[in-house]
C-alpha cells in the first residue's frame, strides 16, 4: 500500500532563509507526487506535482522540489522564505489508476521575521 | 465566484441535529471530492464521485451521507453526529471523469464543524 511521511511536523526558519521541508513515499509503482499548501482558513492549494520527465520540478510562488528515485523522497525547497510562506504543506502520492491520492500529515511553516 | 466554493464556513451543531453541507464548483470538472481534516491526522478521503456517480467510500459511517445531484454540486447530509466528527471537512474537484489518481485538485476553503 502507498503511503507517505513528513518526519517535520513544525519547522521554523528565518525570512530570507533557504527552506526545505521532507517527504518519503513509498509505493510499489512510478508515483505520482504533489506539494500542496494550506494557508490559515483555506483549502489546499496545488504548489508543484511530477508525473515523470525531468526529476527537477518547478511550481508557483518559488518553490522546487526534486524527485529522487533511490531515496523514495520528493523534498520541497525555496531559496529565500518570505514571511507569506507562513503555512502548512502537504506532500501528497498517487499512481495507477486504481489508487487514490494518499497525503501526509504535513508540515507546518513558521517564518521569524 | 469562482473555483470551488463550500457553504457553510462554519457550522455548530449538536448531536441529534440534521445539516448539510454544499460544495460547488465552477471549473467544469467532471470530479468532486470530500475529505475530512482532523488536527494531527492525514487528510482523509470520505467520498469520490464521477460523472455524478459515487466511485469512492472510505468505510465512511452512514452519519455522512454524500449527494452529487449534478457535476457542478456535491452535498454532504449530516446526522447523528458525534464530537470525535468535529473538523474541517474540505471538497474538492478535478477535471478527469475518474481523477482521484493522478489529476490535480482543486479544493475549496471548507466548512469547520463543530458538533457539541
Amino acid at each position: 500500500a502507498q503511503s507517505v511521511t513528513q518526519p517535520d511536523i513544525h519547522i521554523t526558519v528565518s525570512e530570507g532563509a533557504s527552506l526545505e521541508l521532507r517527504c518519503n513515499y513509498s509505493y510499489g509503482a512510478t508515483p505520482y507526487l504533489f506539494w500542496y499548501v494550506q494557508s490559515p482558513g483555506q483549502g489546499l492549494q496545488l504548489l508543484l506535482k511530477y508525473f515523470s520527465g525531468d526529476t527537477l520540478v518547478q511550481g508557483i510562488k518559488g518553490f522546487e522540489a526534486e524527485f529522487k528515485r533511490s531515496q523514495s523522497s520528493f523534498n520541497l525547497r525555496k531559496p529565500s522564505v518570505h514571511w507569506s510562506d507562513a503555512a502548512e504543506y502537504f506532500c501528497a502520492v498517487g499512481g495507477n489508476r486504481d489508487d487514490k491520492i494518499i497525503f501526509g500529515k504535513g508540515t507546518r511553516l513558521h517564518i521569524l521575521p | 465566484e469562482t473555483g470551488v466554493t463550500q457553504t457553510p464556513r462554519h457550522l455548530v451543531m449538536g448531536m441529534t441535529n440534521k445539516k448539510s453541507l454544499k460544495c460547488e464548483q465552477h471549473l467544469g470538472h467532471n470530479a468532486m471530492y470530500w475529505y475530512k481534516q482532523s488536527a494531527k491526522k492525514p487528510l482523509e478521503l470520505m467520498f469520490v464521485y464521477s460523472l455524478e456517480e459515487r466511485v469512492e467510500n472510505n468505510s465512511v459511517p452512514s452519519r455522512f451521507s454524500p449527494e452529487c445531484p449534478n457535476s457542478s454540486h456535491l452535498f454532504l447530509h449530516l446526522h447523528t453526529l458525534q464530537p470525535e466528527d468535529s473538523a474541517l471537512y474540505l471538497c474538492a474537484s478535478s477535471q478527469g471523469a475518474t481523477g482521484f489518481n493522478t489529476d490535480t485538485q482543486y479544493f475549496g476553503p471548507g466548512t469547520r464543524l463543530t458538533v457539541l
